[in-house]
């Protein structure tokens, strides 16, 4: 069983809109949530953690996390061509108590069209 | 501060040989990871330490071992390489639970 699913794409956006990434986990202990940006062979960079339900802003991102529905969401408003990457969904099950590290999603690619 | 330093950036080994990937971090962060990633995949946790002297397996740990003598550094290594750890290997530290960050990453191939 998948524990964080993510829609592999392409997602093609124009330039100046919305994208809008959406991801869904299956431990419902879980309690940290993170999107990283992942450009063609280089490292994941964090853009956003959430910790609690509800919307988090940070200039042209908004995390949006839902823990009841167990999904996590990441929108990105007027898109530039530099937004094009693999943004990568996250999750700290932290069983136990004990530290863990993050489960990851397979990624989205998102294609900004200029 | 440099975060979080990888060494080597690309390393290609022999079946059977091993070899060490070093990470260090200077940002005085306990908590400290390592992550392999494959083409098309996520990345999976191979190794997780909390402290000095403190370390424990993660999803993918066969064929690997890790030590923690200091804060700062958290070196993987890998006894008797094989094609199935061809891979991008990442460290990442973080303060406790918190936000991870990464390294630049190694890029391993074994022949």
């Amino acid at each position: 069983q998948k524990e964080v699913e993510q829609n592999s794409g392409p997602l093609s956006v124009p330039e100046g809109a919305i994208a809008s990434l959406n991801c869904t986990y299956s431990d419902r202990g879980s309690q940290s949530f993170f999107w990283y940006r992942q450009y063609s062979g280089k490292s994941p960079e964090l853009i956003m953690s959430i910790y609690s339900n509800g919307d988090k802003e940070d200039g042209r991102f908004t995390a949006q996390l839902n823990k009841a529905s167990q999904y996590v969401s990441l929108l990105i408003r007027d898109s530039q061509p530099s937004d094009s990457a693999t943004y990568l969904c996250a999750v700290n099950k932290r069983s136990g108590g004990g530290a863990d590290g993050l489960t990851f999603g397979k990624g989205t690619h998102l294609i900004i069209q200029p | 501060n440099a975060g979080v330093t990888q060494t080597p950036k690309f390393r290609i080994l022999k079946i059977g040989q091993s070899m060490t990937l070093q990470c260090t971090q200077d940002m005085n962060h306990n908590y400290m990871y390592w992550y392999r990633q494959d083409p098309g995949m996520g990345l999976k946790l191979i190794y997780y330490s909390v402290g000095a002297g403190i370390t424990d397996k993660g999803e993918v740990p066969n064929g690997y071992n890790v030590s923690r003598s200091t804060t700062e550094d958290f070196p993987l290594r890998l006894e008797l390489a094989a094609p199935s750890q061809t891979s991008v290997y990442f460290c990442a530290s973080s303060f406790r639970y918190y936000e991870q960050y990464f390294g630049p990453g190694t890029r391993l191939t074994v022949t």
